[in-house]
């Protein structure tokens, strides 16, 4: 059965940082991948997705992640950190007809000024 | 605008009293889904429908029914609801014809169920 573990449920980082968030996923195929974001008292927005084109994939907000299958990863980096990226990120997984949805537990991203 | 729209949004409730949360898309898609978000556990998937009248068991779709009569809404049932059903709920809208498409997430549903 697939699924998504996300290293760290808590990263905090300083404003002007790198950004690095982890996911690693398990599974026999290289599903299609997912961040998600999620600001307080908010649903989910997509940052970035891959679908088995480009491994490295650029999203909103200048985030980017990387799939890399020897590692069966797809880790979340921004080169900066604002203060606005301050939220819950989450990594998420779907099967090759694209259904069924398997999220990571989530990584909630503190910044410090 | 395009959006996902699910109402309560805040439900308290008690044990056995039947709800229904209702979830409604505008973007004319095909598929739709529900999740439930704990604290530690993330988002899982409780059902999901490829489209009209076609619905399928997520991860954890015990004490849930679902119904798809019309395209544009999904309603959550729950016929019993017990304590452990106190979650945060999300419905998702996405159109996967030509290969997987985006999610689009509604606003959620915070049910407490004493």
């Amino acid at each position: 059965a697939q699924s998504v573990t996300q290293l760290g449920s808590h990263v905090s980082v300083s404003e002007g940082a790198l950004v690095l968030l982890r996911c690693n996923y398990s599974s026999s195929v290289p599903p299609y991948l997912f961040w998600y974001v999620q600001y307080p008292n908010q649903g989910l927005q997509l940052l970035l997705k891959y679908t088995s084109a480009a491994t490295l994939v650029k999203g909103i907000n200048g985030f980017e992640a990387e799939f890399k299958k020897s590692e069966t990863s797809f880790h979340l980096t921004k080169p900066s950190a604002h203060m606005s990226d301050a939220a819950e990120y989450f990594c998420a997984a779907t099967d090759t007809g694209g259904f069924k949805t398997i999220f990571g537990a989530g990584t909630r991203l503190f910044v410090k000024a | 605008e395009a959006q996902v729209t699910q109402n309560p949004r805040y439900l308290i409730t008690v044990t056995g009293k039947k709800l229904t949360v209702t979830c409604s898309q505008n973007m004319n898609h095909e598929y739709m889904s529900w999740y439930r978000q704990d604290p530690g556990l993330g988002l899982r998937q409780i059902y999901y429908s490829m489209n009209v009248e076609v619905t399928d068991k997520g991860d954890v779709p015990e004490g849930y029914k679902v119904s798809r009569k019309e395209k544009r809404n999904f309603p959550l049932i729950l016929e019993s609801p017990s304590p452990n059903q106190t979650s945060l709920y999300f419905c998702a809208s996405s159109s996967p014809t030509g290969g997987v498409e985006t999610q689009y997430f509604g606003p959620g549903t915070r049910l407490l169920v004493l």
